[in-house]
């Protein structure tokens, strides 16, 4: 069985950091794609990074680029999200997803983790 | 950045409804769309993936079309368990990005 459990959020002032982890089980990690995706308090879903297998691919939305950094450790299984001068507008439920690659140019990210709440707020 | 459009926003209806819910992209992607269902304080579930593919374990009553830029995904006979906020979103290119979500409440 698949298994995504995220860790690491918390209550954050703005301007600070965070980093995100997602600990990964049930399936071959270092041959999927993964990616962050969030969604603030009663909105929609947001995409937020994401990373190829090995790491040679590495994406972001506008919104974090040059404040957030994907990475991952696949000896450990883990996918990370730090997270650098945080804003009241990055407060959201957290999600970490694993992909499936089935055409185009991004992965189907089919199984989502539980989430984890990141509240920026002084 | 491709923007996803869904419609409509909300709809109540009834148990054993036939539900349609659209989608429509900004621009052609093929048939790289995928959609999901999402229950309150839960994390999303993938429903169909390439338009009109189902994720293994997701029951037939579930199906989408489309290609192209118009999208449909349909709930045959609408059960308690169905009622949910369903979301679009386009893998063709990044930045991936979601349709704005049809929430479905009982009538």
């Amino acid at each position: 069985e698949v298994q995504l459990l995220e860790s690491g959020g918390g209550l954050v002032q703005p301007g600070g950091s965070l980093r995100l982890s997602c600990a990964a089980g049930g399936f071959t990690f270092s041959s999927s794609a993964m990616a962050w995706f969030r969604q603030a308090p009663g909105k929609g879903l947001d995409w937020v990074s994401a990373i190829s297998g090995n790491s040679a691919a590495i994406y972001y939305a506008d919104s974090v680029k040059g404040r957030f950094t994907i990475s991952r450790d696949n000896s450990k299984n883990t996918l990370y999200l730090q997270m650098n001068s945080l804003r009241a507008e990055d407060t959201a439920v957290y999600y970490c997803a694993k992909g499936v690659y089935y055409g185009g140019e991004a992965s189907v990210f089919d199984i989502w983790g539980q989430g984890t709440m990141v509240t920026v707020s002084s | 950045d491709i923007q996803m459009t869904q419609s409509p926003s909300s709809l109540s209806a009834s148990v054993g409804d036939r539900v349609t819910i659209t989608c429509r992209a900004s621009q052609g992607i093929s048939n790289y769309l995928a959609w999901f269902q999402q229950k309150p304080g839960k994390a999303p579930k993938s429903l169909i993936y390439a338009a009109s593919s189902l994720q293994s374990g997701v029951p037939s009553k579930f199906s989408g079309s489309g290609s192209g830029t118009d999208f449909t995904l349909t709930i045959s006979s609408l059960q308690p368990e169905d009622f949910a906020t369903y979301y679009c979103q386009q893998y063709n290119s990044y930045p991936l990005t979601f349709g704005g979500g049809t929430r479905v409440e009982i009538k």
